[in-house]
């Protein structure tokens, strides 16, 4: 157990629609990614919060969005689903300022778009 | 830009060593890890190198880094089944936090 948390585990909806992904990062960590994982592309990084504010930006659509609130835990708005966003969403956290940065990721949400 | 590239598929026998490689593109990488995820699981670090370094060792695992070739490898020493994961070679750049990862590695132990 990473002590990252992520709801819901399993998210199936239809195209056109909006979802809200919600990560909790391990007690004390300041930093949030989002990364995403499809067969296709592999992983891919979207966005890093830290404390609060937007840290890095990667390859995240317009459609979707991120937050990181004062408690640090961050959701993930993805809207005008389309096939092609299904995929597993992990959630990482880690303590910005130590070397190497190890992130800690959560167990993930599998994202289903029929 | 970067780009993290491993061989797609490994299977090794139970006793054995694995080698799993890697290469990557971006030449301001300071830090290179190794991820292991298992089904259904998210991932979770196994070791990591960073880019002045030629070698390292820890337990079962040594990863070796040839900075001039970007090429990065991890042996994992006396294979188990329970060693069976798909495996991600990633980096980081000094400029920011964010792993750029490669495709992983689907390495099976057969007993």
């Amino acid at each position: 157990d990473s002590g990252v948390t992520q709801t819901p585990k399993h998210l199936i909806t239809a195209t056109g629609q909006r979802v809200t992904l919600r990560c909790s990062p391990r007690s004390g960590d300041l930093s949030v990614y989002w990364y995403q994982q499809s067969l296709d592309q592999g992983l891919q990084f979207l966005i890093q919060y830290y404390n609060g504010e937007e840290r890095a930006k990667g390859n995240i659509l317009e459609r979707f969005s991120a937050q990181q609130f004062p408690d640090l835990h961050s959701e993930l708005n993805l809207s005008s689903l389309e096939l092609g966003d299904s995929a597993l969403y992990f959630c990482a956290s880690s303590v910005e300022g130590v070397v190497y940065n190890e992130q800690f990721f959560g167990p993930g949400t599998r994202l289903t778009v029929l | 830009g970067e780009d993290v590239e491993q061989s797609l598929f490994l299977s090794v026998r139970e006793g054995d060593s694995s080698v799993i490689n890697c290469t990557y593109t971006d030449s301001s990488s300071t830090y290179l890890y190794w991820y292991k995820q298992e089904p259904g699981a998210g991932l979770q670090l196994l070791t990591y190198i960073f880019s002045n370094m030629d070698m390292k060792q820890d337990q079962r695992l040594t990863v070796l880094l040839n900075k001039k070739d970007k090429h990065l490898s991890l042996r994992i020493a006396d294979t188990q089944t329970g060693d069976s994961a798909i495996y991600f070679c990633a980096e980081t750049a000094s400029s920011n936090y964010k792993l750029t990862f490669g495709k992983g590695t689907l390495l099976t132990v057969n007993p």
